[in-house]
């Protein structure tokens, strides 16, 4: 299974840029890249997703490694109500095309 | 368009009685999962119905857990009989087929269970 590994833990400064990366060295071809965050007492939420090239919505700017071991997901000014649990995650082979969630990166902001 | 909604939103029960969790998709959602969150741990995937069948199982306590999903439309989860590490977030998932990994999924808020 292609596994990814986040840090643990994040501190931000309000409405500074935060760049919360993700290694998957193991990665496939085919793996696409999903982003979640879970906010305090609520279920998961779904942030962006892509496969090679990088991504863009209103929520965030997801940038991907030209050789998609790594990637990275851009908030371009954090606020508190940012602070959340982010989970990057791959497609599961073994899993059919479920998503696996592993246990993220706690983001913290400050005002 | 309306979310994904589960009840109860909290549940207290002592161990060895039985609960229930509901669960109503998004319209139109094919497929719909069930995950457990321990406190602190990312969400685990219990199962996984496509439409009114299942598609993987088996990661599911089978000897006390149950889910059906009638109609292909709601669905319940039951636990019969509880026990105390059973305590934890139970979350509905709906996404618009099995290819979770182009649309993504929409998460409900979750039961919170919590056995005593």
């Amino acid at each position: 299974d292609a596994k990814t590994t986040q840090p643990n833990s994040m501190e931000s400064n309000e409405e500074e840029p935060v760049h919360l990366p993700c290694n998957h060295s193991t990665i496939s071809g085919t793996d696409y890249i999903h982003w979640y965050r879970q906010l305090p007492s609520q279920g998961p939420e779904y942030v962006i997703h892509g496969l090679t090239s990088n991504v863009n919505n209103r929520m965030a700017s997801l940038a991907i490694a030209e050789d998609r071991k790594s990637s990275t997901l851009i908030l371009h000014r954090a606020t508190l109500r940012d602070a959340a649990v982010y989970y990057c995650i791959l497609r599961d082979n073994n899993a059919g095309n479920m998503l696996t969630f592993g246990g993220g990166t706690r983001l913290m902001v400050k005002p | 368009e309306a979310g994904v909604a589960q009840s109860p939103r909290y549940k207290i029960i002592e161990k060895r009685q039985s609960v229930a969790f509901w669960c109503n998709p998004i319209s139109g959602h094919a497929t719909l999962y069930w995950y457990q969150q321990i406190l602190g741990q990312g969400p685990k995937l219990l199962i996984q119905f496509q439409n009114n069948g299942v598609v993987d199982d088996s990661q599911l306590p089978k000897d006390r857990f149950s889910a059906e999903r009638l109609k292909g439309v709601d669905s319940t989860l039951k636990i019969q009989p509880a026990k105390l590490e059973d305590s934890a977030v139970y979350l509905c998932a709906s996404s618009p087929d099995a290819r979770a990994y182009l649309y993504g999924y929409t998460f409900g808020s979750g039961t919170r269970l919590t056995v005593v």
